[in-house]
């Protein structure tokens, strides 16, 4: 069975811009939820959706926002994006958003 | 305020030689402790969930052991394909309800031939 797949890999970006983040759970599950990791830190937790609706939000401003979709798959949006923005960004999905979290390999994000 | 404290940052083992990573927490009510190991530019990955005080999980070479304050990730007779860094989160319940996971820095482990 595949597991947590998040798209793109890498992707550069410039301060202002705006970008979005793809993440799809593994089969049967129904809770996402997404972590920021900076360099040598652990990471931290941005959000949790739950069959569509959001359970959960870390402490991040506005600019950063997701949604969940009816197969159950994420989206994570970030606006006006800052040099500390960049960082590598993780989805994990959860059966029922208790319980283990199995994560997807990343998607590094660079702002120049 | 919920806090993870992994010790120490980095460890330098040569193969064979047995240590042990730890992991501290002040949380309000443990609700799960889960130790995942993650390679260089790569997601984490799942290792072990323990729950209450005195549980212990194998796997291969590692062994998770929990007590009220701290958990420790003891690895034996080390090999170099066991180098990376392990990360220590406990599950948390937020206001709102949903849940989240609060991780440590990490413990880098590099284990030389």
């Amino acid at each position: 069975d595949a597991g947590v797949t998040q798209s793109p890999t890498h992707l550069i970006k410039t301060r202002g811009q705006h970008v979005t983040l793809r993440c799809s759970p593994i089969s049967g599950h129904k809770s996402v939820s997404w972590y920021q990791q900076v360099l040598g830190q652990g990471p931290q937790f941005i959000f949790q959706y739950y069959e569509k609706e959001e359970r959960g939000r870390g402490n991040f401003p506005d600019r950063f926002s997701a949604r969940q979709f009816p197969n159950y798959s994420s989206e994570l949006n970030v606006n006006a994006l800052l040099l500390g923005d960049s960082a590598l960004y993780l989805c994990a999905s959860s059966l029922t958003g208790q319980g283990e979290q199995y994560f997807g390999p990343g998607t590094r994000l660079t702002v120049t | 305020e919920d806090q993870v404290t992994q010790s120490p940052e980095a460890l330098r083992l040569q193969e064979g030689e047995s240590s042990s990573l730890n992991c501290s927490y002040t949380v309000s009510g443990l609700r799960g402790l889960f130790w995942y190991r993650q390679d260089p530019g790569k997601g984490p990955e799942f290792l072990f969930t323990l729950y209450s005080a005195g549980e212990e999980k194998e796997k291969e070479r590692l062994k998770a052991t929990l007590t009220k304050k701290e958990s420790f990730l003891h690895i034996t007779a080390p090999k170099p394909e066991d180098s990376a860094t392990y990360l220590c989160a406990v599950r948390v319940i937020t206001q709102g309800g949903s849940e989240k996971l609060v991780f440590g820095k990490g413990t880098k482990l590099t284990v030389n031939p």
